[in-house]
């Protein structure tokens, strides 16, 4: 079956530091889509990613699919306190299939030392 | 819009006793999904539906039933609770237009097994 290998599991930093996470899938995605989870909170969608090499920007993410859509990063630039938490990588196999069904990584725990 | 809603949102259970989490969602998606989430271990995917009446096995499902009977309402039964099954449920919901599959989660049920 389908895996989706997260890493690093655990990042700490110091504010104003730059962050990246990387997911990397054993078959090939239609798409790929990152959520973030707060302390005590739920997992929150941030982007989906479908294109092969796509780049999309939010503020001070980054967010990158790779060529053979088997990959992806979440950059973050100069961390803030209120980066804290839990940021996930989702993918859905490209097979075709109308199901919803997202295999999730096992997520990169952000700290970020004031 | 309340979004997807869970009940109840803490229990504690005796091991062997029985309980049904119940999962609402508002915005008619035909999607719903049961995940648990354990300290590192990510979201794991327990059940999930397609549409109303049909349900399907996740990753992890067994100890858990699950139920459809209404497109909003996403049921997870654990017949005889175990200590195994002390973790953080969330449920979610999504729809699929083009290739947007956004899942909202709702905000969890931390139930605990003694």
């Amino acid at each position: 079956g389908q895996q989706v290998m997260q890493i690093p599991q655990y990042q700490h930093v110091q504010e104003g530091e730059d962050f990246t996470t990387y997911c990397n899938s054993s078959t090939t995605l239609s798409n790929i889509q990152w959520y973030k989870q707060r302390p005590g909170g739920h997992p929150v969608f941030l982007i989906q990613l479908v294109k092969s090499g796509e780049v999309k920007k939010q503020k001070r993410l980054t967010f990158q699919f790779g060529e053979a859509k088997k990959n992806s990063s979440l950059h973050i630039t100069a961390t803030q306190t209120t980066d804290v938490g839990t940021y996930f990588c989702a993918g859905k196999e490209d097979r075709g299939s109308t199901l919803g069904r997202l295999y999730f990584g096992r997520g990169t725990q952000l700290t970020v030392w004031p | 819009n309340a979004g997807v809603t869970q009940t109840p949102k803490f229990r504690v259970l005796k091991t062997g006793q029985s309980m049904t989490l119940l999962c609402a969602q508002d915005m008619n998606h035909e999607y719903m999904y049961w995940y648990r989430q354990d300290p590192g271990m990510g979201l794991r995917l327990i059940h999930y539906s397609v549409g109303e009446g049909t349900t399907a096995k996740g990753e992890v499902p067994d100890g858990y039933n699950v139920s459809r009977l209404k497109k909003q309402n996403f049921l997870l039964g654990l017949e005889s609770a175990a200590p195994s099954q002390t973790s953080v449920y969330f449920c979610a919901s999504s729809q699929t237009k083009g290739h947007q599959e956004t899942q909202y989660f709702g905000p969890g049920t931390r139930l605990l097994v003694l």
